[in-house]
C-alpha cells in the first residue's frame, strides 16, 4: 500500500480544458515532485517543493502549473494541454532534499489522456 | 548524449539465471545512486540504493564506480516475480533525481 495517493487515476480532458491532478502524501516528508512518463521515454522531471517552496522547474510549459500548499499536498493544475501531453502523471516525496535521503517514493500515477 | 544511459535490453532470461544491468551517468557531481523497478502499468518502487562499497540484499547487488561513473545491479537466481523494468536513478546534488530509461527484464519459466 502506497503512502502517496493520487487522484484522479485516469483523466481524459479537451484541449480548452482545465483540470487538477492531486497529490498527497502521509509519509511525513518534506519534499514533493512531479514527473512525466511518456510511453518509450523516461522519467522526465517537472517540478520539484522542499518544504513548500518549488526548488526546481524544469522548463516546463506554463500550461502546467504546479501548486503546493503544505508539505503533505501537491497539485498539478493543468490549463490548455496539447494532445502530445497525454502520459502518466507521477508524483513522488522523499524525506527532504538532502543527498542521503533522497530515496522517492511514488504514487500510482494519473493517466491522462488529452483529446 | 543522455544524462543517465542504461543497457536497452529488453533481457530475456531463464528462471535461476543470474542477469546484470548496467548504467552510466555523465555529471560527475553525482552524489546519490538508486534502482528502482516499475511493473507494467504500476509505479516505480524503489529497490536499492547504490552505495561506493557496494552492496547487497539478498538475490540482488549493487556496485558503483566512481571513476568510471558507471554502477550496477546483479540479480542472482532469478524468478518469474523479478519481471519488471529496471531504472537507474542518479541524485546530481542538486534538486534533480534523473532516471535512465530503464531496461526490460522478462524471466521465463
Amino acid at each position: 500500500e502506497t503512502g502517496v495517493t493520487q487522484t484522479p487515476r485516469h483523466l481524459v480532458m479537451g484541449m480548452t480544458n482545465k483540470k487538477s491532478l492531486k497529490c498527497e502524501q502521509h509519509l511525513g516528508h518534506n519534499a514533493m515532485y512531479w514527473y512525466k512518463q511518456s510511453a518509450k521515454k523516461p522519467l522526465e522531471l517537472m517540478f520539484v517543493y522542499n518544504f513548500k517552496e518549488q526548488t526546481e522547474n524544469n522548463s516546463v510549459p506554463s500550461r502546467f502549473s504546479p501548486e503546493c500548499p503544505n508539505s503533505s499536498h501537491l497539485f498539478l493544475h493543468l490549463h490548455t494541454l496539447q494532445p502530445e501531453d497525454s502520459a502518466l502523471y507521477l508524483c513522488a516525496s522523499s524525506l527532504d532534499l538532502s543527498s542521503g535521503s533522497r530515496k522517492l517514493f511514488f504514487g500510482e500515477g494519473s493517466r491522462l489522456t488529452v483529446l | 548524449r543522455k544524462e543517465v544511459e542504461q543497457d536497452p535490453g529488453p533481457f530475456n532470461v531463464p528462471e535461476g539465471a543470474t542477469v546484470a544491468f548496467n548504467c552510466t551517468y555523465s555529471n560527475s557531481a553525482s552524489q546519490s545512486f538508486f534502482w528502482y523497478r516499475q511493473d507494467c502499468r504500476k509505479e516505480p518502487k524503489l529497490l536499492m540504493s547504490v552505495y561506493s562499497s557496494g552492496n547487497e540484499d539478498g538475490r540482488f547487488t549493487a556496485q558503483l564506480n566512481r571513476a568510471s561513473q558507471y554502477i550496477s545491479l546483479l540479480i542472482r537466481d532469478s524468478k518469474l516475480s523479478d519481471s519488471a523494468t529496471y531504472l537507474c536513478a542518479v541524485n546530481r546534488g542538486n534538486d534533480k533525481v534523473i532516471f535512465g530509461p530503464g531496461t526490460s527484464l522478462s524471466v521465463i519459466p
